[in-house]
């Protein structure tokens, strides 16, 4: 079955850019969408094919992928952006759906 | 405003069977298939099944095939998600989510609170 591997946690400074990957079997060929959930809360879309942002997420996430790997991009780091974060993609040859194992991103 | 409504929290025995609900309001409900999302307490997102209310087509996960069952009734916006024997394993929030609209594509754009689901003896 497909698997998305993410690293279990990243940290960064506020002010400072966070990257955090997600690994998958080539992933660049199926489109990546990425998730923040605070505690307590359900899970928000901030990133859908590949790169493009819902109406009211920030600037300052984006996203990328290619090859292997989608990586998402939060510049500019504030400590509102505490959170897990999950990535997910369609595998369209099993219709079947794929979470990452999600990072805990911590704002130092 | 777009919005998915999902029942109350359940607290079960083992053995009991059990349907929770997640009511579209604000959208074409049988437009958008409806997705169901397991975490369990303090892990990751688990993709479950989704369907498309229009026709009530359903896949699922490998993992969740054959022990739980999904449905929906379009003439009240309304999906489902049962279990006809539960398990202690069980024990997780239970979300609901839309498929976004683009063609090709398979995001969730837009999620319910959550239905806790406590199964114990």
């Amino acid at each position: 079955s497909y698997e998305l591997t993410q690293p279990p946690s990243v940290s960064v400074s506020p002010g400072q850019t966070a990257s955090i990957t997600c690994s998958g079997d080539k992933l660049g060929e199926k489109y990546a969408s990425w998730y923040h959930q605070k505690p307590g809360q359900s899970p928000v879309l901030v990133i859908y094919q590949d790169s493009k942002r819902p109406s009211g997420i920030p600037e300052r996430f984006s996203g990328s992928n290619s090859g292997n790997t989608a990586t998402l991009t939060i510049s500019g780091t504030q400590a509102m952006d505490e959170a897990d974060y999950y990535c997910q993609a369609w595998d369209s040859n099993t219709a079947y759906v794929v979470f990452g194992g999600g990072t805990k991103l911590t704002v130092l | 405003e777009v919005q998915l409504v999902q029942s109350g929290a359940e607290v079960k025995k083992p053995g009991e069977s059990l349907r929770i609900s997640c009511k579209g309001s604000g959208y074409s409900f049988a437009s958008y298939w409806i997705t169901w999302v397991r975490q369990m307490p303090g892990k990751g997102l688990e993709w479950m099944g989704r369907i498309d209310p229009s026709d009530s087509y359903t896949n699922y996960s490998p993992s969740f095939q054959g022990h739980v069952t999904i449905s929906a009734d379009k003439s009240i916006s309304t999906a489902y998600l049962q279990w006809s024997r539960l398990k202690a394993s069980d024990t997780a929030m239970y979300y609901c989510a839309r498929r976004g609209p683009i063609p090709g594509l398979y995001y969730m754009d837009v999620w319910g609170k959550g239905t806790t689901v406590t199964v114990s003896s």
